[in-house]
């Protein structure tokens, strides 16, 4: 079974960079799509950028559109976020999560990390 | 992008009640829905996928249903655990996107 553990948030000012990580442990790493989702304090949740497996196929939603960058390692079992020009509304809890394009659900998730961005 | 309307918002009922979610998307995305479960401070947690696939060691309690644009999660005897705020999220098409949330109180 595959667990999940991000690191890297914390507090940067407006127009910073902040590199998210997260390890996975267990099988299937390298075979999934693996996603960064996000929840800003008091808010619901949206999924900011996605990975296939092989890392040759990348989305992001459009407010992280060219700021964001996704990657991955297969052979750490390692996902990234770079996240540059952050802004105010950048504010949240950043998820791990394994997405399946199969059923179509994200499972499992990492405990989150959280990045504030306030001068 | 898909826009994902749940209803209600918020709800508080008994323990033992049967209890219903909406959640509406605003075009066609087959049957590509998950429900997923959050309680303060943790991880969402996967319940149901594919519409009505109950995900591993959820209780079958819960039940989803719904195809094409309105989906139901229903939890057939509410219990003190199911506290917790529920979220569906469409996988027909990137960016896969949420409902709002619904809150789920026991009175």
């Amino acid at each position: 079974e595959m667990q999940l553990v991000e690191s890297g948030g914390g507090l940067v000012q407006p127009g910073g960079s902040l590199r998210l990580s997260c390890v996975a442990s267990g099988v299937g790493f390298s075979s999934n799509w693996m996603s960064w989702v996000r929840q800003a304090p008091g808010e619901g949740l949206e999924s900011v950028a996605n990975i296939k497996g092989d890392g040759n196929e990348i989305n992001y939603v459009d407010s992280v559109r060219g700021r964001f960058t996704i990657s991955r390692d297969n052979a750490e079992q390692s996902l990234y976020l770079q996240m540059n020009s952050l802004r105010t509304e950048d504010t949240a809890v950043y998820y791990c999560a394994r997405y399946s394009s199969v059923y179509g659900g994200f499972d499992p998730w990492g405990q989150g990390t959280r990045v504030t961005v306030s001068s | 992008d898909i826009q994902m309307t749940q209803s209600p918002s918020s709800v508080s009922a008994s323990v033992g009640d049967r209890l219903t979610i909406t959640c509406r998307a605003s075009q066609g995305v087959s049957r590509a829905l998950s429900w997923y479960q959050q309680k303060p401070g943790k991880a969402p947690k996967l319940l149901i996928a594919v519409a009505s696939g109950l995900h591993a060691g959820v209780p079958s309690r819960f039940t989803g249903s719904g195809s094409g644009t309105e989906f139901t999660l229903t939890i057939s005897s509410l219990q003190p655990e199911d506290a917790a705020t529920y979220y569906c999220q469409q996988a027909y098409r990137f960016p896969l996107t949420f409902g709002g949330g619904t809150k789920v109180e026991i009175k």
